[in-house]
């Protein structure tokens, strides 16, 4: 059974930083493009970011709202990716998902950025 | 960035009866290569993380019960709930993965 399972969110004050991770189990992680989705309270799906696989050379997207202050990466002998996130605002406070696309999805953790 | 479009925000429907969500996206999903469009809809409940419903804009996620199907191609799109369970209250979004930088359109809650 395919499980993801992130870990890592909590209250940060704005201009802080945290760190997530997602751990997956049940599949060939190191074959995985990863990726982060979140979704604002009461608001839709958004698209954070991926990793690919190495053998897509592990190159990363970000969507427009975090470019520049997230950064994905991941450790495949850990079967982990993480999300590092800097220079946190109020409106990236959301629900984080780590994906497995297309089908596989973790429970979720909660960012909320507040002073 | 791919931009996509869902209609209606919201919609409520009488048990068993038809839901249709329509999704339009800013560039043709269609890949010629392999005669694929690259469009995805899930379906999203309160507390629980997303479930894929369909991709490839038509093939049905196996355990998705029959009554859901996904049609379309190119930039429009529609997902549709033959018979309305109430089950199925949630909220539904269409998914690119055309692009590297994948997007999703903005959700249509579906109420009894």
């Amino acid at each position: 059974e395919v499980q993801l399972v992130e870990s890592g969110g909590g209250l940060v004050k704005p201009g802080g930083s945290l760190r997530l991770s997602c751990v997956g189990s049940g599949f060939t992680f190191n074959n995985a493009w990863m990726t982060w989705v979140r979704q604002p309270l009461g608001r839709g799906l958004e698209w954070v970011g991926r990793i690919k696989d190495k053998t897509d050379g592990g190159t990363t997207e970000y969507g427009a709202p975090v470019r520049g202050r997230f950064t994905i990466s991941r450790d495949d002998s850990k079967n982990t990716v993480y999300l590092q996130m800097h220079s946190l605002r109020p409106e990236d406070t959301a629900v984080y998902y780590c994906h497995a696309e297309p089908r596989s999805w973790g429970q979720g953790t909660l960012v909320t950025v507040s002073s | 960035d791919i931009v996509m479009t869902q209609s209606p925000d919201s919609l409520a429907v009488f048990l068993g009866e038809r839901a249709t969500i329509n999704c339009e996206s800013s560039h043709s999903l269609f890949y010629s290569s392999n005669n694929k469009n690259y469009l995805a809809w899930y379906q999203k409940k309160s507390g629980q993380p997303p479930k894929l419903l369909i991709y490839w804009a038509s093939a049905r996620e196996p355990g998705v019960p029959e009554r859901f199907s996904g049609s379309g191609s190119g930039t429009n799109f529609t997902l549709t709930i033959s018979s309305l369970q109430a089950e199925d209250v949630a909220v539904y979004y269409c998914h690119q993965y055309y692009s590297t930088l994948r997007t999703f359109g903005q959700g249509t809650k579906v109420e009894i």
